[in-house]
């Protein structure tokens, strides 16, 4: 069956560095893959969309990459801030979600 | 982008009755999904409400458990129904809108509804 992976675990980091974030998948050979926001008790808040045929997508600190050959697709944040502080789920297309990677970001 | 409101927030039920959660949309929309977030779990798609037809419903979930309605392109509302302790979770309202200068699209989802079952 169709599987999305994310570090299960939560990921400490020290504010102004890089965070990244990693989402794997098997199985499934997706056109694209989004990257969400979620903070606890809300919903999830689109971030961006990268396609197959796109190698990386910027967003001002965002950038998405997505390897088809490996299938894999990194999440960084650049300059992490503590507001960056949030869970972060991968998802292919509507159907398929990861379980999301808590980000913490230390001042 | 597209603003969307759910109510109830919350609710606590008891088992054996149902519930029905509305969603509203600031903009017409074409397709608005629902979803079901369980305690430390994924989001998992229970289905896809079109507007003038029955609603497509995932593997695992069938019409009778989860009735959706969707009478027009800015709302739609999903029953749960003879619940159980299993169906507390979030139900999560999500809508489509194409960016049609980048050729993509961006979904965007409700706060939820907390669903308690005792």
């Amino acid at each position: 069956s169709q599987k999305i992976e994310q570090n299960s675990e939560a990921l400490n980091i020290q504010e102004g560095k890089t965070a990244t974030l990693t989402c794997n998948y098997t199985n499934y050979s997706p056109a694209y893959l989004q990257w969400y926001r979620q903070d606890p008790g809300r919903g999830p808040v689109f971030l961006l969309l990268i396609r197959e045929n796109e190698k990386e997508k910027r967003k001002e600190r965002l950038k998405v990459t997505f390897d088809t050959t490996l299938k894999q697709s990194l999440f960084h944040i650049t300059a992490s801030q503590p507001a960056d502080s949030a869970t972060y789920l991968c998802a292919l297309g509507k159907l398929i979600f990861g379980q999301g990677t808590e980000l913490s970001v230390k001042p | 982008s597209a603003v969307i409101s759910q109510k109830p927030s919350r609710d606590i039920c008891q088992r054996g009755t149902s519930l029905t959660i509305q969603c509203q949309v600031d903009s017409q929309v074409t397709m608005m999904f629902w979803y079901r977030q369980q305690p430390g779990q994924s989001l998992t798609l229970i289905a896809t409400a079109n507007q003038g037809s029955e609603a497509t419903y995932e593997s695992g979930f069938v019409i009778d458990k989860f009735p959706i309605s969707r009478p027009n392109l800015t709302f739609s509302t999903l029953t749960v129904s003879n619940m159980s302790p299993e169906d507390s979770s979030i139900y999560l309202c999500s809508v489509e809108k194409s960016v049609r200068e980048a050729h993509t699209y961006e979904q965007y989802f409700g706060p939820g509804t907390r669903l308690t079952v005792t």
